[in-house]
């Protein structure tokens, strides 16, 4: 049952430009979506993240823009850097539910940033 | 440490042994948790403690699967007779009550032959 899906495994782009990569998610009582950026060989690191009352979140270079009607979340990074190339995983939760507040996660997207 | 520690970061098993592998949380972190990643796949959540409670299982894949975590700091997730299927980068996590956002170790990759 994936809850969460990033449809594209990978994404290129030219050094300067805009990376905007794309989550989907099916459970409408998600009310709080994250991204992570995972370098090889290391854990995935919290990147921003957002809450279902904003519909956009913005921190330096790295803006997340929620649309709760089309179940759609993207991260916006602009301009893009080659250090900016790893996974990214988007992934959702409910936060208020219980004491339980794990994350769902989709398959990420490997990002290539390039010179 | 600061951050998440895992032990070891590469396990090789023969099919059928028992491995166990280890998590140090942050430091005051009530959270944690495990996640499975198989290649290619985002993390698949395992197990959810709080301090030293267990309070959700639901994603362990078989009865092989075991976690603890019995001061409510360290954790320890146990796979018996381990099988080729099992092998997976396992990722443990952990987050305090204030912040919404969980911090991640490196991982234990995991290869069973």
């Amino acid at each position: 049952d994936q809850q969460v899906k990033q449809n594209s495994p990978s994404l290129s782009v030219q050094e300067g430009r805009i990376s905007i990569l794309n989550c989907d998610y099916t459970n409408s009582m998600f009310d709080y979506f994250l991204w992570y950026k995972k370098y090889p060989a290391e854990g995935p690191t919290f990147l921003i993240s957002i809450s279902s009352i904003k519909d956009k979140n913005e921190d330096g270079r790295f803006t997340v823009f929620l649309n709760k009607s089309a179940k759609h979340l993207s991260l916006h990074i602009v301009p893009s850097q080659p250090g900016d190339s790893a996974v990214y995983f988007c992934a959702a939760k409910i936060r208020f539910r219980g004491n339980n507040n794990d994350m769902r996660f989709g398959a990420g997207t490997r990002l290539t940033v390039k010179p | 440490g600061a951050g998440v520690s895992q032990s070891p970061r590469y396990k090789v098993a023969k099919r059928g042994q028992d491995v166990a592998l280890r998590c140090d949380p942050i430091s005051g972190h009530v959270s944690l948790f495990w996640y499975q990643q198989a290649l290619g796949q985002g993390p698949e959540f395992l197990t959810y403690f709080q301090n030293e409670a267990q309070l959700d299982k639901s994603g362990l894949p078989s009865d092989r699967f075991f976690a603890e975590r019995p001061e409510g700091s360290v954790s320890t997730l146990k796979i018996q007779r381990t099988q080729q299927e099992d092998s997976a980068v396992y990722l443990c996590a952990s987050s305090s009550r204030d912040i919404t956002e969980a911090f991640f170790g490196q991982g234990t990759r995991l290869t069973v032959v």
